[in-house]
This record gives structure tokens, C-alpha cells and sequence, in this order.
């Protein structure tokens, strides 16, 4: 069991908008802003795509957008393309300086 | 461009340790503010943060994996290793070596491309 709650599974049509919502507790997403989503497509390694709740690495289009309110994170992917399909997963910093991860999103492009 | 390379057994015995190293390219693991992790991914579950290391040899672990968890560094050879005591069937997963940029980043900016390792006599 993740310390951080995703939903299984979203779904999109080609230029649509999903949100990828990311559950935590006062001990980690409720306490910091140090919340990050990473994407991996199968068989391969995680990604960043977001770090520090909003901000986007070097090469990561701005369709890929994030926010924070209270104990819960969002991933928003604007202009959905096919290859957006992938996992998603989020992560926080969590007391004592140790870190945790949410169960991982399946995105279907439709 | 930073490179990480995770290497080590592909097939452990129940009880016995598990040990892998990471091997770090285009750039330097000491002197750095960087921070290095190991990751893993049990087949079709999501990720778990197993342990961060600094070249200093400060670590901090998951908690629950501390009493089996020991992460060590080798500056000269520019690696960073995890060693897994008493492993079960449990402890099958992809193994990612990761990095976290600075002290105060809690993400990982760079990953290895991950090493399958299974539990199993």
C-alpha cells in the first residue's frame, strides 16, 4: 500500500484535458511543497515532469501544469497527444527526511 | 549529461543479500550538492524510495527497511552502492539508482535505466 493515493486509471481524447489528482496527509503534501510527478512510459525509467508542486524541468512542455491544495496534489496534461499515454506518479517529502510515492496513474489517450 | 548505471546480480537467493551499485558518468559524485538514491519498482506496482546517500556517506533510510538496508559510496571509482540483507520473494523489483539535485530537492532529476532483480532459489 502507497503512502500517497492515485487513482488507477484516467482517460482523454486526443486535445483534451485530464487531471491526475494525488492524496496525501498532514505529514507530507499538507506540509510541504516539495511534491513532484514523474512519468514513465512502459518499460521504461521515471521522468520528471514536474518538481517543487509548479515547476516544469528543461524540455518538459508547458501542457504538463501542477498545483497543491491543502493534502492533496494535481497533475494537469493539457492538448492531450498519444504519447502522453503512460504512468504517472507522484511523490513528497515526508517527515524525517523520508520520501514516499503514490500508487501510480494509468493514462489512456483514447 | 549525467549518466546512471545500475549494476549487480539479476537473481538473488531467499536469505541472502542483495548488492548493487550505480555507476555515475558526466559527472562527479563528490564535491557535489547532490544527493543519490535507490528506487524500486516491484513488477506492475508503483515506486518505492528505499534510501538516499551524499559522497559523504550520510544516508537516511525508509524506515522500514532500515534494519536490512546499508548504502555506501566510493568516490574514487565514482559510484554509489546498496546492500539488501535477508531478502524474500518481496523484495523482487526493478532497481533504479536516481539523483537528487541538492540537499533541500526532494525529487529525482536524473534516473538509471533500472535493473531487474529476482528473489527466488
Amino acid at each position: 500500500q502507497s503512502a500517497l493515493t492515485q487513482p488507477p486509471s484516467v482517460s482523454g481524447s486526443p486535445g483534451q484535458s485530464v487531471t491526475i489528482s494525488c492524496t496525501g496527509t498532514s505529514s507530507d503534501i499538507g506540509n510541504d511543497d516539495r511534491v513532484s510527478w514523474y512519468q514513465q512510459p512502459p518499460g521504461a525509467a521515471p521522468k520528471l515532469v514536474i518538481y517543487e508542486v509548479n515547476n516544469r524541468p528543461s524540455g518538459v512542455p508547458d501542457r504538463f501544469s501542477g498545483s497543491k491544495s491543502g493534502n492533496m496534489a494535481s497533475l494537469t496534461i493539457s492538448g492531450l497527444q498519444a504519447g502522453d499515454e503512460a504512468d504517472y506518479y507522484c511523490s513528497s517529502y515526508s517527515t524525517s527526511s523520508t520520501w514516499v510515492f503514490g500508487g501510480g496513474t494509468k493514462l489512456t489517450v483514447l | 549529461q549525467l549518466q546512471l548505471q545500475e549494476s549487480g546480480p539479476g537473481l538473488v537467493k531467499p536469505a541472502e543479500t542483495l548488492s548493487l551499485t550505480c555507476t555515475v558518468s558526466g559527472g562527479s559524485i563528490s564535491g557535489s550538492t547532490s544527493y543519490w538514491a535507490w528506487i524500486r519498482q516491484p513488477p506492475g506496482k508503483g515506486l518505492e524510495w528505499i534510501g538516499n546517500i551524499y559522497y559523504t556517506g550520510t544516508t537516511y533510510y525508509k524506515p522500514s527497511l532500515m534494519s536490512r538496508v546499508t548504502m555506501s559510496v566510493d568516490t574514487s571509482k565514482n559510484q554509489f552502492s546498496l546492500n539488501l540483507t535477508s531478502v524474500t520473494a518481496a523484495d523482487t523489483a526493478v532497481y533504479y539508482c536516481a539523483r537528487r539535485r541538492y540537499a533541500g530537492s526532494w525529487y529525482a532529476d536524473y534516473w538509471g535505466q533500472g535493473t531487474l532483480v529476482t528473489v527466488s532459489s
